[in-house]
């Protein structure tokens, strides 16, 4: 069965620092999303992505984020200053038309 | 906008026992999906079941079951012969049917952290 994959899996980085969180959504997926679940905490809304651009984007989703498919293939997450405060697990998910597939998450670490 | 809530922050049940999670939303719209989704330790987020809410007639999905009341907007799940392994995080999720092509995004609850015990 396709599934969505996510790289690293664990990143850890100093406060300040650039950070881009990969994925590879399943083939055939048109709309592409991050989500982010801050520890014991509810997994939160971040963008959407559909048509090369974003089509919705949470408050969460400040200035410092930035989407992008640089290729066919792969969807990142860029956080260009991170904070103590991003450090929290980060979702991808695909869809059709239809229901999100999520990947498997990579937890981020800001020390 | 939409809210999602769970208001157990915790459940436990005995193996092989029955256990309900619940789960309340509010949306003004009259088309929608539920779901839930399980999130073991790993983090993953798996979905355990849907319900179109056009569909009168609950969803089943092997030993995980909904008790669907859109009148009173209620969306619980039950879980049958619980199995150690259905220990994990419970979220439930809203989302509009139709967002105008573009956006399918969720809506989460908090989560009910399910334990069983052996």
């Amino acid at each position: 069965e396709p599934e969505v994959t996510q790289t690293p899996s664990h990143q850890v980085t100093q406060m300040g620092q650039e950070v881009i969180l990969r994925c590879v959504p399943i083939s055939n997926h048109l709309y592409f999303y991050w989500y982010r679940q801050i520890l014991g905490q509810k997994v939160e809304f971040l963008v959407s992505f559909y048509n090369n651009e974003i089509s919705e984007k949470s408050e969460i989703f400040d200035d410092q984020f930035s989407v992008e498919r640089p290729d066919g293939s792969n969807f990142t997450l860029k956080i260009r200053s991170t904070k103590l405060e991003d450090s929290a697990m980060y979702f991808c998910a695909s869809s059709e038309p239809g229901f999100l597939y999520f990947g498997p998450g990579t937890r981020l670490t800001v020390t | 906008a939409q809210t999602v809530t769970q208001s157990q922050p915790e459940m436990s049940v005995q193996e092989a026992e029955t256990v309900t999670l619940s789960c309340t939303y509010d949306t003004s719209e009259s088309d929608y999906y539920l779901f839930w989704y399980k999130q073991p330790p790993s983090r993953q987020m798996i979905l355990v079941i849907r319900q179109e809410a056009y569909k009168q007639q609950n969803a089943t999905e092997n030993r995980f079951s909904v008790n669907f009341q859109k009148a009173a907007k209620s969306f619980s799940l039950k879980i049958s012969d619980s199995q150690l392994g259905d220990a994990a995080m419970y979220f439930c999720a809203y989302r509009s049917l139709n967002s105008g092509g573009s956006n399918y995004k969720l809506t989460f609850g908090k989560g009910t952290l399910l334990t069983v015990n052996p």
